[in-house]
């Protein structure tokens, strides 16, 4: 079973200044990753798929990068509205089951 | 305008029965798989299910291998989950979601809780 560790479990910064959010896998399989942020009451949104692929609607301050079994998600410079939950699901790609890792609040 | 509507959510008593549906409108239901991925209260987000575009394959999470199961009707552009014998660690609000492979879940539902409980 691979595991999906997200690092920090909160991150707290200020409008304007650069987040920098970890996703690492516990094995190297054939997979994509995704990011999705959710606020609260809401449903998650797609950020990223396939690692550093911006999803359809989504600002160019919002960038994806991987490096062996390390995922990065990486905010330019951070908005009111991007205060929220951020979460990195990895689906590998035999068979198709999906894995989450436990989430990074962003904060202010 | 793509839309996912949830329904069927409820109380349920362990080791009782509960469907839950997904309607879907706005793209061709048929071409894509779907999935469901859950929301303990407080906790992250748990991938459950997820059926191919004809139903012909499902996968699930090893903890609800042969309690639920996932089943669509293309005709009705509909997803299903079916919860039997649900324990108290399935409480959650239960997402539907489209399914891209690649291109990961870029449409959710809004969510429909499940409670179970004595």
């Amino acid at each position: 079973e691979i595991v999906l560790t997200q690092s920090p479990a909160t991150l707290s910064l200020s409008p304007g200044e650069r987040a920098t959010l970890s996703c690492r896998a516990s094995q190297s399989v054939n997979s994509y990753l995704a990011w999705y942020q959710q606020k609260p009451g809401q449903a998650p949104r797609l950020l990223i798929y396939d690692a550093s692929n911006r999803a359809t609607g989504i600002p160019a301050r919002f960038s994806g990068s991987e490096s062996g079994t390390d995922f990065t998600l990486t905010i330019s410079s951070l908005e009111p509205e991007d205060f929220a939950v951020y979460h990195c699901q990895l689906r590998i790609n035999w068979p198709p089951v999906y894995t989450f890792g436990q989430g990074t609040k962003l904060e202010i | 305008e793509v839309q996912l509507v949830e329904s069927g959510g409820g109380l349920v008593q362990p080791g009782g029965s509960l469907r839950l549906s997904c309607a879907v409108s706005g793209f061709t239901f048929s071409t894509y798989w779907m999935s469901w991925v859950r929301q303990a209260p407080g906790k992250g987000l748990e991938w459950v299910a997820s059926i191919k575009e004809d139903g012909s394959e499902k996968y699930y999470v090893d903890s609800v291998k042969g309690r639920f199961t996932i089943s669509r009707e293309n005709a009705k552009n509909s997803l299903y989950l079916l919860i039997n014998s649900p324990r108290a660690e399935d409480t959650a609000l239960y997402y539907c979601a489209r399914d891209g492979g690649k291109e990961a879940m870029t449409y959710w539902g809004q969510g429909t809780r499940v409670t179970v409980s004595s």
